[in-house]
Formats: structure tokens, C-alpha cells, sequence
């Protein structure tokens, strides 16, 4: 069975760079889509950005210039950097696992990140 | 303001049957397909449908989904209280290099 785990810090200072890891374990990050997806406590939810298992990667149009998505096939897990952070990017952050970009069959279980000085 | 309109809240009681919309526009339900989740509170999302009217293993048949144009909808038959939850669409949208665009959620409450 698939498992993904985010984690990373859960404070971030304003205009600092938000940094995660998804591990991935139960099945190999060598095939299927990689995404990062986001929810604003109380709002609804947001796609960050996915990277393929080649490398390849599709970003969200409004945070485009402030993300980055990697993946790591020796270790079995792929990050996200969020850039120039504000309160505004407070949120769960969820990494999750699909065949197709908008087909997610696996999430991770959620890390909240909050913004504050 | 998501780009995929969903009306922010839906109730019915045990064993009605409900519906969800979920509007949208020729560059992403008009040309590629969508897909539901349910999101219990406190947890994470499940993908629910996909591919328009397509099941995961597990998913009971009381949920089901179509799509005609730039609209889908997913419908909820036999109503249950555990089907309280957010519900949210979603879909591929081709401009703008192309993007995963999600509605804003809909609210069930099972009455």
C-alpha cells in the first residue's frame, strides 16, 4: 500500500522559503504524476504545482514564480520550496500521488504550515 | 474566485438522492474530463469519481458522475449521514501553459 508523508517546518517567517518532503514508501516515485496541493484553514482546496517522475513539471499560473518542485529517485521522495512567503501561505499542505495530473489516488495525511514572524 | 463554480452548500435527508454542480468553461470541463473528491472533516481528501463517471474500487455506486459541455455533476443517491463532508470538482485547464483547476467546494449536510 501506498504511503506518503509530508514534513518539514510548521513556521515560516514572512518572506522566508517554505520547504517540505513527501516520502514516499510502499510502492517506487519511478512512474505516475507527483503533486503538491494546499488548503487555507476553512478554505477550499488549491494545486500547487506536480512533477512527473521524469522531471518534468506543470505550476500553478499564480505561484509559478515562487515554486519549486523536485524529485529525489535515490531516496524515494520529492519537495516542494515555496518562495517569498506570507501569511497568505499559511495552510495544510498535502503531497499526494496519481496517474494522471488531476487523478489523485493517494495523499499524504497533511502538514500545517503557518506563516508568522 | 475558483475558476470551476460549485454552489457552496447542499443538504437532503436519509435516502434522498442530491446533486452537485460544477460549472465550468470550454478550456477545461468543455475539453477534458473531471473528477470529484470527498473531503471528511479532519481529513484528507478521497478521490471519488474520475474520468467523469468512473468509480475507484471501494467507492459505493450510490455516488455518480456525469458531464455534458462545460457543466458536471455528481449525484448522491440513498443519502447516508457519513456522506457529510466538502465535496470539490476538478479538472485540467489548457491555457495558460495548462493548470489542475479545482472548484470552490460544496458543503453537504446530511439533515
Amino acid at each position: 500500500q501506498v504511503h506518503l508523508q509530508e514534513s518539514g517546518p510548521g513556521l515560516v517567517k514572512p518572506s522566508e522559503t517554505l520547504s517540505l518532503i513527501c516520502a514516499v514508501s510502499g510502492g517506487s516515485i519511478s512512474s505516475d504524476y507527483w503533486s503538491w496541493i494546499r488548503q487555507p484553514p476553512g478554505k477550499g482546496l488549491e494545486w500547487i504545482g506536480n512533477i512527473y517522475y521524469s522531471g518534468s513539471t506543470k505550476y500553478n499560473p499564480s505561484l509559478k514564480s515562487r515554486v519549486t518542485i523536485s524529485v529525489d529517485t535515490s531516496k524515494n521522495q520529492f519537495s516542494l520550496k515555496l518562495s517569498s512567503v506570507t501569511t497568505a501561505d499559511t495552510a495544510v499542505y498535502y503531497c499526494a500521488r496519481g496517474p494522471m495530473v488531476t487523478q489523485i489516488h493517494y495523499w499524504g495525511q497533511g502538514t500545517l504550515v503557518t506563516v508568522s514572524s | 474566485q475558483s475558476v470551476l463554480t460549485q454552489p457552496p452548500s447542499a443538504s437532503g435527508t436519509p435516502g434522498q438522492r442530491v446533486t452537485i454542480s460544477c460549472s465550468g468553461s470550454r478550456s477545461n470541463i468543455g475539453s477534458n474530463t473531471v473528477n470529484w473528491y470527498q473531503q471528511l472533516p479532519g481529513s484528507a481528501p478521497k478521490l471519488l469519481i474520475y474520468s467523469n463517471n468512473q468509480r475507484p474500487s471501494g467507492v459505493p455506486d450510490r455516488f455518480s458522475g456525469s458531464k455534458s459541455g462545460t457543466s458536471a455533476s455528481l449525484a448522491i443517491s440513498g443519502l447516508q449521514s457519513e456522506d457529510e463532508a466538502d465535496y470539490y470538482c476538478t479538472s485540467w485547464d489548457d491555457s495558460l501553459d495548462g493548470h489542475v483547476v479545482f472548484g470552490g467546494g460544496t458543503k453537504l449536510t446530511v439533515l
